[in-house]
């Protein structure tokens, strides 16, 4: 098993959805937790960080499950500036290392 | 601009050259990471520094690789002898001393590496 995994998607969605995406990891001991957006052909750009009790910045929230080991991103009444892929990064308590996932594409169409 | 630069953006090289790519970080940053991302994976980690020193080089690829931070600035990735394997973008972050290890990272635009 991956240490994180994410379902690459595409994720294809009308403007105004709503869409969620989740990211599984597979060590318990995980304590960091983050989004990143990647545009194309960009660098990653931090979304936002994942805290136990949440975290909502406007349209986006994103979610923290420890006893079933996933987080997840949900962006209400989605943007055509939405689209690009989402990364999910997970590190380890006592670890200097970010483990990212594979992202998850998502295209938001008129 | 006061992000993260790296240097060069593109390079093109023949299987066995050795190639080094340079990243600046933000200036009071004193958390520097090296990754390698391919396409349609997230990046890879591979290296880590805190000022001057590498904390973190178990993944780094192969003994191929290897990074410096001399003064704690600017770091180094150097490949020796490259394989058209190792053709990939190569990005850097850096990140403040804020909060311990988990904190934002601010990314640059990334050295494209083609091995013919």
């Amino acid at each position: 098993r991956k240490e994180v995994e994410q379902d690459p998607g595409p994720f294809n969605v009308p403007e105004g959805a709503t869409v969620a995406f989740n990211c599984t990891y597979s060590n318990s001991a995980s304590q960091s937790f983050f989004w990143y957006r990647q545009d194309c052909r960009k660098e990653p750009k931090l979304l936002m960080s994942v805290y136990s009790s949440g975290n909502e910045d406007g349209r986006f929230t994103a979610q923290l499950n420890r006893a079933s080991q996933y987080i997840s991103l949900l962006i209400r009444d989605s943007k055509l500036s939405d689209s690009a892929t989402y990364l999910c990064v997970v590190r380890s308590g006592g670890s200097y290392i970010p483990t990212f996932g594979r992202g998850t594409s998502l295209i938001v169409h008129p | 601009d006061t992000g993260v630069s790296q240097n060069p953006r593109h390079k093109i090289t023949k299987r066995g050259q050795n190639v080094t790519f340079r990243c600046d970080p933000i200036s009071e940053h004193n958390r520097l990471y090296w990754y390698r991302q391919t396409l349609g994976q997230g990046p890879e980690f591979l290296t880590y520094f805190q000022n001057e020193a590498q904390l973190e080089k178990s993944r780094l690829l192969s003994d191929r690789f290897s990074a410096e931070r001399p003064k704690g600035s600017f770091s180094t990735l150097e490949i020796q002898r490259t394989e058209q394997g190792d053709s990939a973008m190569y990005l850097c972050a850096s990140s403040p001393r804020v909060g311990g290890v988990g904190n934002e990272q601010f990314f640059g635009p990334g050295t494209r590496l083609t091995v013919l």
